[in-house]
């Protein structure tokens, strides 16, 4: 039973236009939710991260939403670069689960179309 | 500061060998963790470390041992390899407390590819 889902296993986007990553999560207890960014035969790094007390956190060209009433939130990138292309992971974690594990979704793979 | 360091890259086993993955890092970070990574699974949590001897099950521990004797290192062991436990494994660290107002970002390390035939 995955807590932490990723609808879209890929998306296309053209080269300088928003991409949107979507990520859905059903345990309440979960109250910091973060994105990471693999290349292929890497480790996956931290790209930006959101608690519960916000529902917006921006980075430069990188902004992720968090609408706590539906559990879900998303990523988006503007505008998209042929950099950017990459697997992304949506994350989360909460103090008052055990140990506060981090729990993470399948992936979206992402394509930027030069 | 070399971050997380993973050994070996790649191993190739036979069904029902033992080997042992290497973890180690450098930045005094409490919590470690142990993941793997399948097509269309993502990244599944193994086993993890609040700090030395303090470890709990993750989601997928079956298979799998570790133990946390140092800071440093947060070996994962296999007993008895069997051919589903093919995968890339990664380990992670980051600094164990939080709060709402600090970032709570894992550093992981490069992966280990294991093939059990």
């Amino acid at each position: 039973d995955q807590q932490v889902k990723q609808n879209s296993p890929s998306l296309s986007v053209q080269e300088g236009r928003i991409s949107i990553l979507n990520c859905d999560y059903t345990n309440s207890m979960f109250d910091y939710f973060l994105w990471y960014k693999k290349y292929p035969a890497e480790g996956p790094t931290f790209l930006i991260s959101i608690s519960s007390i916000k529902d917006k956190n921006e980075d430069g060209r990188f902004t992720v939403f968090l609408n706590k009433s539906a559990k879900h939130l998303s990523l988006h990138i503007v505008p998209s670069q042929p950099g950017d292309s990459a697997v992304y992971f949506c994350a989360a974690s909460g103090r008052k689960t055990s140990y506060d594990k981090v729990i993470f979704g399948p992936g979206t793979s992402l394509s930027v179309i030069p | 500061n070399a971050g997380v360091t993973q050994t070996p890259k790649f191993q190739v086993l036979k069904t029902g060998q033992s080997m042992t993955l290497q973890c180690a890092q450098d930045m005094n970070h409490e919590y470690m963790s142990w993941y793997r990574q399948d097509p269309g699974m993502g990244l599944r949590l193994i086993h993890y470390s609040v700090g030395a001897g303090i470890t709990d099950q993750g989601e997928v521990p079956n298979g799998y041992n570790v133990s946390r004797s140092t800071t440093e290192d947060f070996p994962l062991r296999l007993l008895s390899a069997a051919p589903s436990q093919t995968s890339v494994y990664f380990c992670a660290s980051r600094r164990a407390t939080r709060t709402l107002y600090s970032e709570n970002e894992q550093f992981f390390g490069p992966g280990t590819r294991l093939t059990v035939l």
